[in-house]
């Protein structure tokens, strides 16, 4: 099956800075990347997802971006605030619409923004 | 007006006993799931149905069972709790096509003593 691996496992930084968060996969037929945010006490919540068929998509201040042929995607957050401090999950799967697959997610990442 | 429910939040109890979480959504989503998150905060699918059906069973003991009486409902059963059955479970559901746009419930948080 798929692996998803996710870097780094905690990341700080100073609020207004920017934070970068890297997955890499192993399947190549993988076609959809999606990114949640996982807040204390809380379910994951979607916050931007991208198919494989394009390159970068942006959301105000988060934008991802997808190298199929290194196998790796990226969570891009710029201006960064407190409340962007959360834990977050990268996935991957083959199996959008099917459910041949599973969606795979990375090990997480929490972020703290210091204000 | 929760968009997708678990009940309950917390459950702690003893080892062998059978136990059971509930999971409603009010999204008109066709597919549910069941992620368990471990101690690690490690997500991994157990269960997915889709307009009562099941569609992925994951490698899961078969102490847990599945039910899904309609398409917004969708319970997990334990039976023989054992200790690291202790994690926090999440239901989740998505609109069109499995695996996307999962929106996930608040969590229940198992204990086994």
């Amino acid at each position: 099956g798929e692996n998803v691996e996710q870097h780094p496992s905690t990341l700080s930084v100073q609020e207004g800075d920017s934070a970068v968060i890297k997955c890499t996969y192993s399947d190549s037929a993988s076609n959809y990347f999606p990114w949640y945010k996982q807040e204390l006490g809380k379910g994951p919540q979607l916050i931007i997802d991208i198919r494989s068929n394009v390159g970068e998509k942006k959301d105000q201040r988060i934008a991802v971006t997808l190298n199929k042929t290194a196998k790796h995607f990226s969570l891009h957050i710029t201006e960064t605030q407190p409340e962007d401090s959360a834990v977050y999950f990268c996935a991957a799967t083959t199996g959008i619409g099917t459910g041949a697959n599973n969606l795979f997610f990375g090990t997480g990442t929490r972020l703290t923004v210091i204000p | 007006d929760t968009a997708v429910s678990q009940t309950p939040k917390y459950l702690v109890t003893q080892m062998g006993n059978d136990k059971s979480i509930k999971c409603e959504q009010n999204l008109g989503h066709d597919t549910m799931y069941w992620y368990k998150q471990d101690s690690k905060k490690f997500l991994k699918i157990m269960f997915s149905y889709n307009n009562k059906e099941l569609i992925i069973n994951e490698t899961v003991p078969n102490r847990f069972s599945p039910k899904s009486p309609d398409k917004a409902h969708l319970n997990l059963h334990i039976n023989s709790l054992e200790l690291g059955d202790s994690a926090v479970y999440f239901c989740a559901s998505s609109p069109r096509r499995v695996n996307e746009k999962l929106f996930f419930g608040s969590g229940t948080q198992l204990s086994v003593l």
